[in-house]
């Protein structure tokens, strides 16, 4: 059974940091490109960022662009996002997924986490 | 960026209703595009991928259509299990781009 498992959420002032992990299992994590996804409180999803299977490639959306930085530990089969200059509107529930099949990224994503909530406030 | 454009943000909607949900992308995306279902409190769910198939354990009643740039899903005779909010999501190019939600509620 898939399962991903979020941890390292909660409080953090503006400016700060705070690293998110994603404990995956289930699967062979290092064949899957992994995702995170994020939602502010009563919003829609956004995209956050994204990561090759062999940590080859990664990519970022916009919002976060040099402040965000997306890793993973195949060994470990665990997942991170490392948040960096924090922001208020950073404030949200932050979902960790796994891409759909092992040769693209293009078919979504099949399994998510229960989510890691992290707030930005002073 | 690709820019996703859903309609209608929400509609009602009595059980037993066919529903459809549109998309929009804001340039040509192929076959690449992704739906979800979420629930309150809960993670979003994979129904759709590649813009027709059915993700493994997803009911019958649900489809998608579409290519390019429109984009659709029906569910084709709606079940009180099935009012949530749902997202299309292109998987084109990165940046990967949701679209802003429909909530389908009941009527």
């Amino acid at each position: 059974e898939v399962q991903l498992l979020e941890s390292g959420g909660g409080l953090v002032q503006p400016g700060g940091s705070l690293r998110l992990s994603c404990a995956a299992s289930g699967f062979s994590f290092s064949s899957f490109g992994m995702s995170w996804v994020r939602q502010a409180p009563g919003k829609g999803l956004e995209w956050v960022s994204a990561i090759s299977g062999d940590s080859g490639y990664t990519y970022y959306a916009d919002s976060v662009k040099g402040r965000f930085t997306v890793s993973r530990v195949n060994s470990r089969n665990t997942l991170y996002l490392q948040l960096s200059s924090v922001r208020v509107d950073d404030t949200a529930l932050y979902y960790c997924t796994k891409a759909r099949t092992d040769h693209s990224s293009r078919e979504g994503f099949d399994y998510w986490g229960q989510g890691a909530l992290v707030i930005v406030s002073s | 960026d690709i820019q996703m454009t859903q309609y209608p943000s929400s509609v009602s909607a009595s059980v037993g209703d066919r529903v459809t949900i549109t998309c929009r992308a804001s340039q040509g995306i192929s076959s690449w595009l992704a739906w979800y279902q979420q629930k309150p409190g809960k993670a979003p769910k994979l129904l759709i991928y590649a813009a027709s198939s059915l993700q493994s354990g997803v009911p019958s009643r649900f489809s998608g259509t579409g290519s390019g740039t429109d984009f659709s899903l029906t569910i084709s005779s709606l079940q009180p299990e099935d009012f949530a909010t749902y997202y299309c999501q292109q998987a084109n190019s990165f940046p990967r781009t949701f679209g802003q939600g429909t909530k389908v509620e009941i009527k």
